[in-house]
């Protein structure tokens, strides 16, 4: 079975500052992992992943994420975050040993950009 | 063009209706999704399609009756519902394949049934 663990309900940066939001996930194969963001009222716009290749992974808006294997973690950064990053965040993963096409999604951390 | 689009963008039923959300896309996808969110929880998956047959389904209550006419359609038919499936319901598509594998999100359906 797959998992994505998010153990921050809420993040709160100051404007200008770097912003990490937390994920770790546990999967049977390779992971695939994903980063979404909600605003309110709306669908969920999808950030960056990781599939293969270099453990730093550049997305949308300035953010990144970076996969650590060992530790399992695919943590979402941005160096100097803006009050319009605020925000719900999902990260989401798929085992692909399994075929099954389906993401697992985290429970979520809203982020607060406090001006 | 990464646009998954949803009609309508609101809708209020009572518990003896029958109404069908609709989804459309025109990326070529051959996966489509319909989840099911509430309020500040992640989205729950319901069905998930690929090339137009039915491959899960999350053990989903039969007054949620999804249909794919083609690829580029997705319907979630609701009969009978009750207050607590009162939610925001997302369709979602991805391309499968060395490609892509992310899923690209409509804006959602806000059900509210009364």
């Amino acid at each position: 079975a797959q998992s994505v663990a998010q153990p921050e309900d809420q993040v709160n940066v100051a404007e200008g500052n770097p912003l990490t939001v937390k994920c770790t996930y546990s999967v049977s194969g390779n992971p695939y992992l994903f980063w979404y963001v909600q605003y309110p009222n709306r669908g969920l716009q999808f950030l960056l992943k990781y599939i293969t290749g270099d453990n730093l992974v550049k997305g949308s808006y300035g953010f990144e994420a970076e996969f650590n294997k060992s530790q399992t973690s695919f943590h979402l950064k941005k160096p100097s975050a803006l009050v319009s990053d605020s925000a719900l965040y999902f990260c989401a993963v798929r085992d692909m040993e399994t075929g099954r096409r389906a993401l697992t999604f985290g429970s979520g951390t809203r982020l607060q950009v406090q001006p | 063009d990464t646009e998954v689009t949803q009609t309508p963008k609101h809708l209020v039923m009572g518990m003896t209706n029958k109404k069908s959300l609709k989804c459309e896309q025109h990326m070529g996808h051959r996966a489509m999704y319909w989840y099911k969110q509430k309020a500040k929880k992640p989205p729950e998956l319901m069905f998930v399609y690929s090339y137009e047959k039915l491959s899960i389904n999350e053990s989903v209550p039969s007054r949620f009756s999804p249909e794919c006419p083609n690829s580029s359609l997705l319907n979630l038919h609701l009969h009978a519902l009750q207050p607590e499936d009162s939610a925001l319901y997302l369709c979602a598509s991805s391309q499968e394949g060395s490609s892509g594998y992310e899923q690209y999100f409509g804006p959602g359906t806000r059900l509210t049934v009364t």
